[in-house]
């Protein structure tokens, strides 16, 4: 059965780093999607990205942050400089649809900024 | 401003106890609603959607735009059910967006 895949699994970064986070969604989805969830409170919703354009994104996805789908398969985040309250779960999602509504995720890249 | 809502951090239940998780959300839209479930080291996956009012597990869900509220319940839990739920709202008007509940930790003892 297809798989999100996100790599790394953990990565550890010098606060002001840069990071790139890495996703392949599954082959024939549209849509993907970046989520984070710091350690304790909920999935929260960072961008949507459909079209090689941004669809939709949250407050939480500012300057610091882009996404980038640099070829067929990989879907990235970036976040170029990294701050302490940026540790938190990575989760990367694809779906077929718009209204579908079902998001397949992956199993998430754990960020740690120190 | 759009928001889910649930209020229930942990819910412990034994085994055949009847389960409900509670949901509720703020949306001026027409809601679409979604109940995610994440077992122990798996990754988020959907367990079922309101329009298609189906049952998943054992588990339903109903709309209740009255009281904006879409809990999930299951008459006779089971201990295979222990996981974290989340609610989910699709954001449907302005783009693609899918909103999530903090999310109600399930366990189920015997």
């Amino acid at each position: 059965e297809p798989e999100v895949t996100q790599t790394p699994s953990h990565q550890v970064t010098q606060m002001g780093q840069e990071v790139i986070l890495r996703c392949v969604p599954i082959s024939n989805h549209l849509y993907f999607y970046w989520y984070r969830q710091i350690l304790g409170q909920k999935v929260e919703f960072l961008v949507s990205f459909y079209n090689n354009e941004i669809s939709e994104k949250s407050e939480i996805f500012d300057d610091q942050f882009s996404v980038e789908r640099p070829d067929g398969s990989n879907f990235t985040l970036k976040i170029r400089s990294t701050k302490l309250e940026d540790s938190a779960m990575y989760f990367c999602a694809s779906s077929a649809g718009l209204a579908s509504g079902e998001l397949f995720f992956g199993e998430g890249s754990r960020l740690t900024v120190l | 401003a759009q928001r889910v809502t649930q209020p229930e951090k942990l819910l412990s239940v034994f085994k055949g106890a009847p389960v409900e998780l509670k949901c509720n959300y703020s949306y001026s839209g027409s809601p679409e609603l979604f109940w995610y479930v994440q077992y122990s080291r798996q990754r988020l996956q959907l367990l079922l959607r309101h329009i298609s009012r189906e049952s998943i597990k054992g588990f339903t869900a109903d709309l209740n735009k009255g009281e904006t509220s879409f809990h999930l319940k299951k008459p006779f839990a089971q201990e295979e059910d222990s996981a974290m739920y989340y609610c989910a709202l699709l954001l449907n008007q302005a783009g693609t967006a899918l909103i999530f509940g903090k999310g109600t930790t399930l366990s189920v003892s015997s």
